[in-house]
Parts: C-alpha cells; structure tokens; sequence
C-alpha cells in the first residue's frame, strides 16, 4: 500500500493564482482531511470528508474548496492565493470515525510546502 | 491561553533516560491524540486514547480525564526518538486543537 500520497511537494504560486493540491489513499478509508501548519500556531484543521460527496468544514475554510467524488481522492483547491496561505499542507486519512472527528490511528501524507509570493 | 498546552516546549536528554511529555486541555474532550513529527516534516500517529493507558513499544500514553491531563513517557530513549511530538484534542463534537508541540533531541 502506498498510503497517503500527495502532489506536489513544493510549490510556488503568485497572489491570485489557483492551484489544487492532490491528496489519495488506497486504505479505502471514509475519513479523509486536510490541516496546514504554520510556525507557532500548530496544526490547523481547514476542511474534512467522511465518505464520497459528504465534506465539511474545518477551524480555517476560508479561501479552500474541496471535493470528494471518490473514496481515494481528496483534492484541496485554493481559489485565488494570497500570502497569508503559505503554509505546509499535510492531508490525512482514518479508518474511524465519529461525530466528524477521527477516533482511530490518522496516516498522514508527506506534506506539500506551499510559498505564496 | 491556549486550549491545548504542552510542557516542555523543547526537552534535550541523553541516550538511555527516561522522557515524559505532558498535555493539558481545559475543557471536556472525548478524545485524545499524540502525533510525532520526523526532523523532515512527516506525521506519524502514535496514539489515540480516551481513557486510562496504552503501550507500544517504548512508548506508552497515558490519560487522566478528571485533571485534564495526557502524558507520552518514552523508556530508554534513543537518538532516533528526536522529533517533535503533538498532542490534539477532540472537544466533544465540536472541534479538534492541536498543541504547539514538544522538540525533543536525544543526545548519544
């Protein structure tokens, strides 16, 4: 199993680009979500899926869209970046779940280290 | 003040001893998570406890819901142990509140 995956690794954008950052498992895992972490702040919770078509919003949404089409996928699209989005951006996966937060062991992907200009 | 606190915020040993990391909460939660982070970036989760103990290797995870209070303890700590370890929350049904953190080195 290769886990969780993410796409790309590093990226660059200018303010007002979009982007969408790809994030898949093949656990077969309901529960997907994506965090960005930030020096001094921790990790932040910005969206969450618990199955195919079902996401919702995390502590910090604003400026994010996702979608879940797919139990594999979970792509994390930023609208019109801006600087205060730079940030690393970990996607993670759980077996269980409950009331929308993860009860189980979470996997988390690599990591993409986005730098808005 | 935060919602999640951990002590210490940076903790440096020497190989062999025995480490604890505290979290502390303040209010009620139905779950709580210790999470290391690797010196390249990557996540791993360690534990997921809601009461009393859990053991895995040279780590175990303990809970004390009344306080408010986890504990990581790592025995016979190892250079390969230096990362940086999180605890997070689940506040009832409404929120998940990571903590800023605890960088531990391990020193040969």
């Amino acid at each position: 199993n290769a886990g969780v995956t993410q796409t790309p690794k590093f990226q660059v954008l200018k303010t007002g680009q979009s982007m969408t950052l790809q994030c898949a498992q093949d656990m077969n895992h309901e529960y997907m979500s994506w965090y960005r972490q930030d020096p001094g702040m921790g990790l932040r919770l910005i969206h969450y899926s618990v199955g195919a078509g079902i996401t919702d919003q995390g502590e910090v949404p604003n400026g994010y869209n996702v979608s879940r089409s797919t139990t594999e996928d979970f792509p994390l699209r930023l609208l019109s970046a801006a600087p205060s989005q730079t940030s690393v951006y970990f996607c993670a996966s759980t077996p269980e779940w409950r009331q929308g937060w993860p009860t189980d062991t979470q996997y988390f992907g690599p990591g993409t280290r986005l730098t808005v200009l | 003040k935060n919602e999640v606190e951990q002590s210490p915020q940076n903790l440096t040993a020497q190989e062999g001893e025995f480490i604890t990391i505290n979290c502390s909460y303040s209010v009620g939660i139905s779950a709580l998570h210790w999470l290391q982070q690797h010196p390249g970036g990557g996540i791993v989760s360690l534990f997921m406890l809601s009461s009393g103990k859990k053991k895995h290797g040279r780590l175990i995870a303990t809970i004390n819901i009344q306080e408010k209070h986890s504990s990581l303890h790592i025995t016979a700590s190892h250079p390969r142990d230096s990362a940086v370890y999180i605890c997070a929350v689940i506040q009832g049904a409404q929120k998940l509140v990571f903590g800023q953190g605890t960088r531990l080195t391990i020193n040969p």
